[in-house]
């Protein structure tokens, strides 16, 4: 099971941080990734990137400039931060367990986060 | 590579055939494509990897097939609940785009 979880309401420039919850298993129990995947009404299902328990990053080249995916292995969370955001970062997010590199083999509920001006 | 799905809409009855289309722009190595299922206000759910591989749990209704830049998912046989928004997505490293989707809605 994952839960998302942080501000729903960002300023423009601002920086974005969500924090997903895994429960039902350890995040370092295996060798999935876990990662973040966007749904905007303007750019549909947008992959933002993956982390490993070791702590490997992968990262969409069009975003990896402005964001950051990290790790708490001892508390089963993983975390986005996406900085200096706009009104295009307006988007349900949605972190996910992944079997691989940006297959999303099952997904928290989303968190709808709007970017104000 | 970018990923085009047609049609938009495809209207059906339960019952009917389902076929879902999504090209690529370039060739999809090591049949990383996948296709996911979304309803509304719901997540998407993984249907199919590697071009065809089910996801656990996914009925044999649902298959996936192609190579190169052409792919298909086809649901043999509309249920009720499959009435819903279809993505194909190319993953694996560094990748993961999505296609636009396809709305599979009742006749």
């Amino acid at each position: 099971h994952l839960q998302e979880s942080g501000p729903t309401l960002v300023k423009s420039s601002e920086t974005l941080s969500l924090t997903c919850t895994v429960s039902g298993g350890s995040i370092s129990g295996s060798n999935l990734y876990w990662g973040w995947i966007r749904q905007s009404p303007g750019k549909g299902l947008q992959w933002i990137g993956d982390i490993q328990a070791s702590g490997t990053t992968y990262y969409n080249p069009y975003l990896m400039s402005r964001v950051m995916i990290s790790v708490d292995t001892s508390k089963n969370l993983f975390f986005l931060k996406m900085v200096s955001v706009t009104a295009a970062d307006t988007a349900i997010y949605f972190c996910a367990n992944m079997s691989q590199i940006a297959l999303a083999a099952d997904w928290g509920r989303g968190i709808l986060v709007t970017v104000s001006s | 590579i970018v990923l085009t799905q047609s049609p938009g809409t495809l209207s059906l009855s339960p019952g009917e055939r389902a076929t879902l289309s999504c090209r690529a722009t370039q060739t999809i190595k090591d049949n990383f494509l996948a296709w996911y299922q979304q309803k509304p206000g719901q997540s998407p759910r993984l249907l199919i990897y590697g071009v065809f591989r089910r996801a656990t749990g996914i009925p044999d209704r649902f298959s996936g097939s192609g190579s190169g830049t052409d792919y298909t998912l086809i649901i043999s046989r509309m249920e009720p609940e499959d009435f819903a928004l279809y993505f194909c997505q190319h993953y694996g490293r560094s990748r993961g785009a999505f296609g636009p989707g396809t709305a599979v809605d009742m006749k």
